[in-house]
């Protein structure tokens, strides 16, 4: 059993550097979300995707923000120009079913 | 703009006794309600949903309420076990497929 998978699960950076996470989901699922999650709060949307088509970005996310789903399989989620107000939990969550989500073990970024 | 909302950021109950985890939303669209669970380090993981043409949905000790008058929705524990400690986060769709998350309510069973 294949859940989701991301990577890496950690990364630490400077501020000013980009950065790029990578989500693969499960494979028969046609949806692909993205989430960030600080501590203390619960997951934030940020995008999703039905196949390769991005539906909905939230208002959250800045224009340094960009993600990705070439040929609807995995999906890349791009920071550029890192700030510290970017440290956070990146959770990727894919479905079929269009409610129920299952998400992966996210990617801690923390910007220094 | 705090769409859905638990209000109670911890809950301590004693092994066997019922946990009761509470959720209040705004926005009269939402049609669909989730609980999640989420440990340390991992990802929030599904554990039981309930429509809005429901007002109660039963999977083996977790039972989750609606009442839709009240916009409010709540899960049940029982019994309760040491293993069910846990973040947990209610959620809500308005058909859209997003979900939207409340703050999360950390459980703490003690034996």
């Amino acid at each position: 059993d294949t859940g989701v998978s991301q990577d890496p699960r950690h990364k630490i950076t400077k501020r000013g550097q980009n950065v790029t996470f990578r989500c693969d989901p499960i494979s028969e699922h046609n949806r692909l979300y993205w989430y960030r999650q600080t501590l203390g709060q619960g997951p934030e949307f940020l995008t999703y995707f039905q196949n390769e088509a991005q539906l909905e970005k939230s208002r959250l996310l800045s224009d340094r923000f960009s993600a990705e789903r070439p040929k609807g399989s995995f999906s890349t989620l791009e920071i550029q120009r890192t700030e510290q107000g970017d440290s956070a939990m990146y959770l990727c969550a894919s479905s079929y079913d269009r409610e129920k989500l299952f998400f992966g073990s996210g990617t801690q970024l923390s910007v220094l | 703009d705090q769409q859905v909302k638990q209000n109670s950021p911890s809950l301590s109950v004693q092994e066997g006794r019922i946990s009761i985890l509470n959720c209040d939303y705004t926005n009269s669209m939402f049609d669909y309600f989730l609980w999640y669970k989420k440990y340390p380090a991992e990802g929030p993981t599904f554990l039981i949903s309930i429509s809005s043409i429901k007002d109660k949905n039963e999977d083996g000790r977790f039972t989750v309420f609606l009442n839709k008058s009240a916009k409010h929705l709540s899960l049940h524990i029982v019994p309760s076990q040491p293993g069910d400690s846990a973040v947990y986060f209610c959620a809500a769709s308005n058909s859209g497929g997003k979900l939207i998350f409340g703050q999360g309510t950390e459980l703490s069973v003690k034996p």
